[in-house]
């Protein structure tokens, strides 16, 4: 079945930088985006950006800009986001997910979803 | 960039109640948006997307609606399993905004 399997909970300093990973299986890891999305403890979601694994294109939200890198290593259909200058502000749940595009009929613009999601993965930051 | 924001925040209801959460963006996002299901300690699930379309494997009892600016998710009998906090997010543009969930909880 088509899964993402995210690497284990994390403990890092301040200044620190950290690197999540996100496994594949089940699709094809180049035919779909992957997303990082992250969640603080009882706050909403915060979309962080995406990343295509056939051409590696990135695309980051303003608010991470310089500090965050996502990669991947398509021969073992692995996807991977550093955050690097960590701050308490920092701890958070953080979420892989599938990006699928769908190109309506007649439409221009693909609407776009997350439709497979890891199970997360917890980073504290703390001194 | 785009806000998105729900209302309301939080809403009690029963089983078997028919309910509506709705979501309004601060400029037209044409039928770009997606709802997710969250519960607690899990990652969110999709439910909608493009407005209106069914993700495959959830159930009828769900529906979205709207276009432009303004749009509602429907749940139309409360099971048990519905209770959990919900979001919009808009995929019109980067960044991929969410709102700020609607906390839906037992009466």
């Amino acid at each position: 079945q088509v899964q993402l399997v995210q690497s284990g909970a994390e403990v890092k300093k301040p200044g620190a930088s950290v690197k999540v990973s996100c496994k594949a299986s089940g699709y094809t890891f180049t035919s779909y985006d992957i997303n990082w999305v992250r969640q603080a403890t009882g706050q909403g979601l915060e979309w962080m950006g995406w990343m295509n694994p056939k051409s590696g294109n990135t695309g980051y939200a303003q608010k991470f800009q310089g500090r965050v890198t996502m990669t991947r290593d398509t021969s073992i259909t692995t996807a991977y986001m550093e955050l690097s200058s960590l701050r308490s502000e920092d701890t958070a749940v953080y979420y892989c997910a599938r990006g699928v595009k769908l190109q309506p009929q007649g439409g221009t613009y693909s609407y776009y979803y997350m439709d497979v999601w890891g199970k997360g993965t917890t980073v504290t930051v703390s001194s | 960039d785009i806000q998105m924001t729900q209302s309301p925040s939080s809403l009690s209801a029963s089983v078997g109640d028919r309910v509506t959460i709705t979501c309004r963006a601060s400029q037209s996002i044409s039928s770009y948006l997606n709802w997710y299901q969250q519960k607690v300690g899990k990652a969110p699930n999709l439910l909608i997307y493009a407005a209106s379309s069914l993700q495959s494997g959830v159930p009828s009892r769900f529906s979205g609606s709207g276009s432009g600016t303004d749009f509602t998710l429907t749940i139309s009998s409360l099971q048990p399993e519905d209770f959990a906090t919900y979001y919009c997010q808009q995929s019109y543009s980067t960044p991929y905004s969410f709102g700020q969930g609607t906390k839906l909880e037992i009466k």
